[in-house]
């Protein structure tokens, strides 16, 4: 069965300073997405990771693979309150051809002045 | 195209009763997706539609759950007999093909008492 795991679950920190989360998963995929949610609305699609070694930034996100570790982290630089949202990696339900993800817990990051 | 749309965003009902939803993709999205996403946890995966074809169903979908997109466009999703532990958010998700980002409407939430 695939696990999608993230760390930290929780997190509060301070405006400008740099923060990673991590995202581990359970079996091979070549590729991740990383989501935003705001509290009650819905998920907004962040990074598509397609194969090992992908980085892709947006702003003061920066999201990377590495498929050999099972390995994704979502780098924040210089965060602002803005960003206070929860952070979410998902991979292939079965973790080659199919098409549905599976979620992780979700990162709750609270970015505070 | 103004995204994914789901109908109704909120649902109280009894225990015992059928509750169906509905979602409508973004046009010419011929990958609808279902989710579940229950407070404090990420999103779990239900079942999948490329077209009118349901190709992927989690084991979460039990059989009082059923899903149909008859004519490759707006999909439903039908909860007979509700349950207590049915009480969730269900979110609908659109892609146009693989390897690409799903979009998420805002989803239904469903409160069964």
């Amino acid at each position: 069965e695939l696990k999608v795991e993230q760390n930290p679950l929780f997190l509060s920190m301070q405006e400008g300073k740099n923060y990673t989360i991590y995202c581990n998963y359970s079996t091979t995929s070549d590729r991740l997405y990383w989501y935003r949610q705001d509290p009650g609305k819905s998920l907004e699609s962040l990074f598509v990771l397609l194969s090992n070694g992908a980085v892709k930034q947006e702003g003061r996100l920066m999201a990377s693979l590495d498929t050999k570790a099972r390995l994704s982290t979502l780098h924040i630089t210089a965060a602002v309150h803005d960003l206070s949202a929860t952070y979410f990696c998902a991979v292939p339900y079965s973790g080659g051809g199919a098409d549905g993800l599976t979620f992780g817990k979700g990162t709750h990051l609270i970015i505070q002045p | 195209d103004t995204g994914v749309s789901q109908d109704p965003r909120h649902k109280i009902t009894k225990r015992g009763q059928n509750v169906t939803f509905r979602c409508d993709p973004i046009s010419e999205h011929n990958r609808l997706y279902w989710y579940r996403q229950t407070l404090g946890q990420g999103p779990e995966f239900l079942t999948y539609f490329q077209n009118e074809a349901q190709l992927e169903k989690s084991r979460l979908l039990s059989d009082r759950f059923s899903a149909e997109r008859p004519k490759g466009s707006f999909s439903t999703l039908e909860i007979q007999r509700t349950e207590q532990g049915d009480s969730a958010m269900y979110l609908c998700a659109s892609s146009p093909y693989r390897n690409t980002e799903a979009f998420f409407g805002q989803g239904t939430r469903l409160t069964v008492v």
